[in-house]
């Protein structure tokens, strides 16, 4: 089945300075990768996706890249704000009606 | 904005007995899904349903649990026989267009099995 790298486990960075995490899949079958945010003791949140015909995707602050030929995927937090401080997971998916596999998790903090 | 409603917030249970964790997701989704998560872990997947059966399960979803859309609202999680290690956060989420869209995750079910 779908295995799902994730680094770092752990982020700390500066306010104000990128972040960036990154993770790998192992099924080349795979076609749609969300990323979601989790705050302390509150359920995942969609913050972005992108699917596998698409090699970068944008919204505002946060973009996602994605290298299909690497099975690799990462996503990008530029001029970091302390509420971004929270638990990301990458996740992938393949089909309708299955499941997303999720990665461990990077907490990311961030230092006003 | 729609949201995934859970009930209870919190489950507290002896080991050894059922519990059934509830769901309301949202109304023109197809896709449900339960998800757990162990305290500082990752997401992990138990079972996806759609058009009134399962249609995949991890290997976690074992015969103690079980899953019914009763009515047509309702998704629910039962656990039979609850067993220290099933203490964990439970998620349920829906889609509107299956997995290969973004999921809208409930606010979980914290169970503590003691």
């Amino acid at each position: 089945g779908e295995n799902v790298e994730q680094h770092p486990s752990t982020l700390s960075v500066q306010e104000g300075d990128s972040a960036v995490i990154k993770c790998t899949y192992s099924d080349s079958a795979s076609n749609y990768f969300p990323w979601y945010k989790q705050e302390l003791g509150k359920r995942p949140q969609l913050i972005i996706d992108i699917r596998s015909n698409v090699g970068e995707k944008k919204d505002q602050r946060i973009a996602v890249t994605l290298n299909k030929t690497a099975k690799h995927f990462s996503l990008h937090i530029t001029e970091t704000q302390p509420e971004d401080s929270a638990v990301y997971f990458c996740a992938a998916s393949k089909t309708n009606a299955g499941k997303s596999t999720f990665g461990d998790g990077t907490t990311l903090t961030v230092k006003p | 904005e729609p949201e995934v409603t859970q009930t209870p917030s919190h489950q507290v249970t002896q080991m050894g007995q059922e519990v059934i964790l509830r769901c309301v997701p949202i109304s023109n989704h197809l896709y449900f899904y339960w998800y757990r998560q162990i305290l500082g872990q990752k997401v992990e997947f138990l079972v996806s349903f759609y058009n009134n059966e399962i249609s995949e399960k991890s290997e976690i979803f074992d015969d103690q649990f079980s899953v019914e859309r009763p009515d047509g609202s309702n998704f629910t999680l039962k656990i039979r026989s609850t067993k220290l290690e099933d203490s964990a956060m439970y998620f349920c989420a829906s889609t509107n267009q299956g997995a290969i869209y973004g999921y809208t995750f409930g606010s979980g079910t914290r169970l503590t099995v003691v």
